[in-house]
């Protein structure tokens, strides 16, 4: 399929907000995701929001929808060390498969 | 539950020898995905069954793989002959719906 952009790397010192961006590639996608990806494991998934809201918070993580765009955001409030991880955007297609961007590598510094 | 259970975590085998990895989805769950994780390409969907019937191979990469799901609480993702671009790491993931998918932690897989 075609490819869910995201940025490869960002940092940010510990106790700041993170903003990861992602940009996706079907404007019919109902539902979009973020996942997270520690080292050596598998991926766990953080939220998801429907494609006619356009923000959705749960406690420290706020995402945001630009349905126009097709740009998502995840937000993480007081990033914490714990924090440092891959996080992955996704779209569900139409054949219910995730349609993941190649993730966004966080790194979380003292 | 225990969450999705894969197994071996870890399998280095020789070109051209059979692979079988393995998944025991969460109790309950009645759809099966089985994904491939490389650098070159990221997490790619091979095959997902409903109901333990398959839905959609289209990316199944050839006729070397070969995914089955026996009942519900089974399924195996089998690679005959293994070639070294096999290399990757393969997640089951189950889900109630297909909204939220759950993953297992994933089989290592080295083709040497």
């Amino acid at each position: 399929g075609e490819d869910v952009e995201q940025s490869l790397f960002l940092s940010v010192r510990e106790g700041d907000s993170s903003v990861i961006n992602c940009t996706y590639t079907d404007s019919s996608s109902t539902y979009l995701y973020w996942y997270k990806q520690e080292p050596g494991a598998g991926l766990q998934l953080l939220t998801y929001i429907f494609s006619n809201m356009d923000m959705k918070q749960d406690q420290r993580l706020t995402v945001l929808l630009n349905k126009k765009d097709k740009h998502l955001s995840l937000r993480i409030a007081d990033t914490q060390t714990g924090d440092s991880a891959i996080y992955f955007c996704a779209e569900l297609t139409s054949g219910y498969a995730l349609n993941f961007g190649k993730g966004t590598s966080l790194l979380v510094t003292p | 539950d225990a969450g999705v259970i894969q197994s071996p975590r870890h399998e280095v085998t020789e070109m051209g020898q059979e692979v079988t990895l393995r998944c025991k989805p969460i109790s309950g769950h009645d759809y099966l995905f089985w994904y491939r994780q490389t650098m070159m390409r990221g997490l790619e969907l091979l095959i997902y069954f409903n109901n333990n019937v398959p839905i959609d191979d289209s990316g199944m990469p050839e006729d070397r793989f070969s995914a089955k799901m026996p009942n519900a609480s089974f399924s195996t993702l089998k690679i005959q002959p293994s070639e070294p671009r096999d290399s990757a790491v393969y997640f089951c993931a189950s889900s109630l719906i297909h909204l939220e998918q759950y993953f297992g932690p994933g089989t290592r897989l080295t083709v040497t």
